[in-house]
């Protein structure tokens, strides 16, 4: 019953250098999202794929790229890393048109 | 733009005492309105949602009613527990685009014994 499932948890960098965080879920939803999340902001979407092969830009998509490598599985890639976006990150699916279920997060440190 | 605005917190409650944290919000049209909580060392689960205009949402012994004359969905409950203790966050999906999602910036509770 695993749901949404995000590696790392936890991960530092360097400035400059690059990473890919990983959401897979089991559910077989459709839409899958990325969104950070900074102390007294709330949640932000970066990227969101409505179905598998697509992908649009949300309120945040500066520095990040995203592929939705097949329906379980959307990718958050940092090409170059900057202390700007030091974070948590959240993935989400979901069935019905809004974001149901979360992934724990992956706190994302950038030295 | 559309934006979400919520009672600032930190809340800090005795078990059983009764729960209203505030949201308003700001949008085009019609947009569903949602409230999620995110308990420690997790992700955020969908709380309750409303669709329309005085649509109450419930679940868990929560409440909201969708507010349109006030653009308000204040998230109320009864008697909280301790357990009831996480970060409670207001959301609103556009009528337009349910993937233009906006959050309000979230209010810690606190339920002490």
């Amino acid at each position: 019953n695993a749901g949404v499932t995000q590696t790392p948890k936890f991960q530092v960098l360097k400035t400059g250098q690059s990473m890919t965080l990983q959401c897979a879920q089991d559910m077989n939803h459709n839409s899958m999202y990325w969104y950070r999340q900074d102390p007294g902001m709330g949640l932000r979407l970066i990227y969101y794929s409505a179905s598998e092969g697509t992908t649009d830009k949300g309120e945040v998509p500066n520095g990040y790229n995203v592929s939705r490598l097949n329906k379980r599985e959307f990718s958050l890639r940092l090409e170059s890393a900057a202390p700007s976006q030091t974070s948590v990150y959240f993935c989400a699916s979901s069935g019905r048109g809004w974001p149901q279920h979360f992934g724990d997060g992956t706190r994302l440190s950038i030295l | 733009g559309n934006s979400v605005t919520q009672m600032e917190g930190p809340v800090t409650l005795s078990e059983e005492a009764f729960l209203t944290i505030n949201c308003t919000y700001t949008a085009t049209g019609y947009p569903s309105l949602f409230w999620y909580v995110q308990y420690p060392g997790e992700g955020l689960q969908l709380l309750l949602k409303a669709t329309k205009a005085d649509d109450k949402g419930s679940n868990k012994g929560f409440e909201a009613t969708y507010r349109k004359e006030t653009t308000s969905f204040h998230l109320e409950k009864g008697s909280v527990q301790v357990s009831d203790s996480a970060v409670y966050f207001c959301a609103l999906s556009a009528a337009y685009s349910n993937n233009d999602m906006r959050f309000g910036a979230g209010t810690r509770l606190t339920v002490k014994p």
